[in-house]
Order: C-alpha cells, then sequence, then structure tokens
C-alpha cells in the first residue's frame, strides 16, 4: 500500500458526459501527479500540482481539468468525454516540489460506452 | 524529446532461471531513473532510483544497474510471484517534474 488512494475504483459513463476522479496523496506528500495509461499509449503524465499550484502540464487535453484543494487532495476533471479517453488514471505524490520518487495510487478505471 | 526503450516487451522464464531486463533511453541532462513493478489493474509500485552511472541497487531477487545509455533490471532466481510488469521511467534535469514511461516488459515467472 503506497498510502496513496483514489476513488473511485471503476467508473462507467456513456460519451459526452463529465466525470469527476479523487486522489489523496501521502501523508505529508505536497505534490500530486496525474497520468493516464491506455494499452497504446503507456503511462502518460498529464499534470502536476505543487502546494495547490499548477507546476508542469504534460499531455492533457482541454477538456480535462485538474485542482489541488488546500487539504491537498485533487480533483481531476474530465469533460465531454469520448470512446478514446477510457483508460485508467492514477494518482501520484511525492513529498516536494523537485522530489524525485512518486508513489502510485491504485487508480480509476474509467470506461465510456 | 525524451525516449525510453525497454526490451524485451515479454519474458518467460522458468522457476530459478535467471534473466535481465533492459531499459535504454535518450533524455537531456538525466536526473533520475527509476524502476517501478506493476501488476494487472493495479498501480505501479516503486522499486528503485538510481541517479549516476555504476550505480546499483538490489532488493531481494532484484537488481537495478545504471549505465550513461541504459539501466538494466536483473532478475535471480525468479519465482512466480515476480511476475509482472516492470516499468523504466526517466526524470530529467530541468524544471520539468514529470516521470517519462516506458511501455514495459512483462514477466511472466513458470513454476
Amino acid at each position: 500500500d503506497s498510502g496513496v488512494t483514489q476513488t473511485p475504483k471503476h467508473l462507467i459513463t456513456a460519451t459526452g458526459q463529465r466525470v469527476t476522479l479523487r486522489c489523496s496523496p501521502r501523508s505529508g506528500d505536497l505534490s500530486v501527479y496525474w497520468y493516464q495509461q491506455s494499452l497504446d499509449q503507456g503511462l502518460q503524465f498529464l499534470i502536476q500540482y505543487y502546494n495547490g499550484e499548477e507546476r508542469a502540464k504534460g499531455n492533457i487535453l482541454e477538456r480535462f481539468s485538474a485542482q489541488q484543494f488546500p487539504d491537498l487532495h485533487s480533483e481531476l476533471n474530465l469533460s465531454s468525454l469520448e470512446l478514446g479517453d477510457s483508460a485508467l488514471y492514477f494518482c501520484a505524490s511525492s513529498v516536494g516540489l523537485r522530489s524525485e520518487t512518486q508513489y502510485f495510487g491504485p487508480g480509476t478505471r474509467l470506461l465510456v460506452l | 524529446e525524451d525516449q525510453v526503450t525497454q526490451s524485451p516487451e515479454a519474458l518467460r522464464l522458468q522457476e530459478g532461471e535467471s534473466s535481465s531486463l533492459n531499459c535504454s533511453y535518450t533524455v537531456s541532462g538525466l536526473r533520475g531513473l527509476f524502476w517501478y513493478r506493476q501488476d494487472p489493474g493495479k498501480g505501479p509500485e516503486f522499486l528503485f532510483t538510481l541517479y549516476s552511472a555504476g550505480e546499483e541497487k538490489e532488493k531481494e531477487r532484484l537488481k537495478a544497474t545504471l549505465t550513461k545509455k541504459e539501466s538494466f533490471l536483473h532478475i535471480t532466481a525468479p519465482k512466480p510471484e515476480d511476475s509482472a510488469t516492470y516499468l523504466c521511467a526517466v526524470l530529467r534535469g530541468s524544471n520539468d517534474y514529470k516521470l517519462s514511461f516506458g511501455a514495459g516488459t512483462t514477466v511472466t515467472v513458470r513454476a
């Protein structure tokens, strides 16, 4: 158990809908990262937050957005969902802004029908 | 752009049959190379961080090594519970904090 929690574990929704994925980092970690894992793309970095501020962006679509709250939990919002958004979404956390070791949560499996 | 290539894609081993996984990388200023283990449908589990060429780290039957262009993950006398996908990732030495992952090597150990 990495100490990172994610909810829900599974999510089934329809195209065009909007969903919110939630992540709680390990105790004491200030950085949260979001990754998407699909069969054909592997693990892709989406976005990083540190202590409530966005710090790095990867291949995140404009339909996707994230935020980190004062209690350091983070939410990833996915809107106007398409079939191709079906994937595993992982959250990871690390101690600081420049801390290298990231610990991953169990993931949320999203299925868009 | 960072490139991380893992080989082979899949590896089938007999219990006790040692082998090595390769991770070759092209990155501007390596700040760290990471190995993770991932079981199906679960999150990656951190194994090792390597920072400089020549560094080695061990954990049970796993040993990771690093050169200037590649890293190896050696599995000594594997057991069926070592079956998993092993992921390699690199972190560049800049203000970019994202990990760039390879596609992984899926290891299956038969009893």
